[in-house]
């Protein structure tokens, strides 16, 4: 079963502005990672968060971990129309360790 | 290889028959991953392999899954007696070693559509 949530399930965009995905989740983490998925198929790691971090950078990509607040959000700045996907969070909780529990995911669209 | 290779990429299938999906994982991967999506949906976990260590196969959603690997390579899901349920995309996934914190690759996936 999953472990969390995704917010918004669904983003709309045009270039340029900004787009926030948050995640939440229930149980303890060693890490959270955020992946891309283009048209349904293979998936793409973007960042991962250790659980004693609060936040990292690369590239447009900021990612902010609240551990009080078992919430992560992704940020993606100046957005792109090749930025359209969807973008799920993946937790490995203390008690799986080594194995990623994925929420429902995030479809962004940007629009040119 | 220069990535995780699935095959097939679509399968049709008529409900009852039994199904074989092929992972060939990333070269000198130890960890290898088999996860279930259906439409619209997040992935669930199914099983996961480590080196020699028996499988995790917790995610597993009933006696008709079962998945092998051979050594530190190839993995084959195994799908017995078709149901419409089952019809998702299977995606393997594969990393370098299981520990904490590492990243792992996934690839295209295997549509599974069962009719």
């Amino acid at each position: 079963s999953q472990q969390g949530e995704e917010d918004p399930q669904a983003l709309s965009i045009q270039e340029g502005e900004n787009a926030t995905m948050n995640c939440s989740y229930k149980t303890s983490i060693n890490n959270l990672q955020w992946y891309r998925q283009n048209s349904g198929r293979g998936l793409v790691h973007l960042i991962l968060i250790r659980s004693n971090e609060r936040e990292k950078h690369s590239g447009r990509l900021r990612v902010t971990l609240d551990t009080s607040k078992k919430s992560s959000s992704l940020l993606i700045t100046a957005s792109r129309a090749a930025d359209t996907a969807s973008y799920f969070c993946a937790r490995e909780t203390t008690d799986s360790w080594g194995k990623l529990q994925f929420g429902a995911g995030t479809q962004v669209v940007v629009t040119p | 290889g220069a990535g995780v290779s699935q095959s097939p990429s679509n399968k049709v299938t008529e409900k009852g028959k039994d199904v074989e999906l092929r992972c060939d994982p990333i070269s000198g991967h130890t960890a290898l991953y088999w996860y279930r999506q259906r439409l619209g949906q997040g992935l669930e976990f199914l099983i996961y392999f480590q080196g020699n260590s028996a499988p995790d196969k917790s995610g597993l959603p009933s006696d008709r899954f079962s998945a092998e690997r051979t050594g530190e390579s190839v993995s084959t899901l195994t799908i017995q007696r078709t149901q419409q349920e089952d019809s998702a995309v299977y995606l393997c996934a594969s990393s370098l070693v299981q520990f904490s914190g590492n990243t792992i690759y996934f690839g295209e996936g295997s549509w599974l559509t069962v009719v």
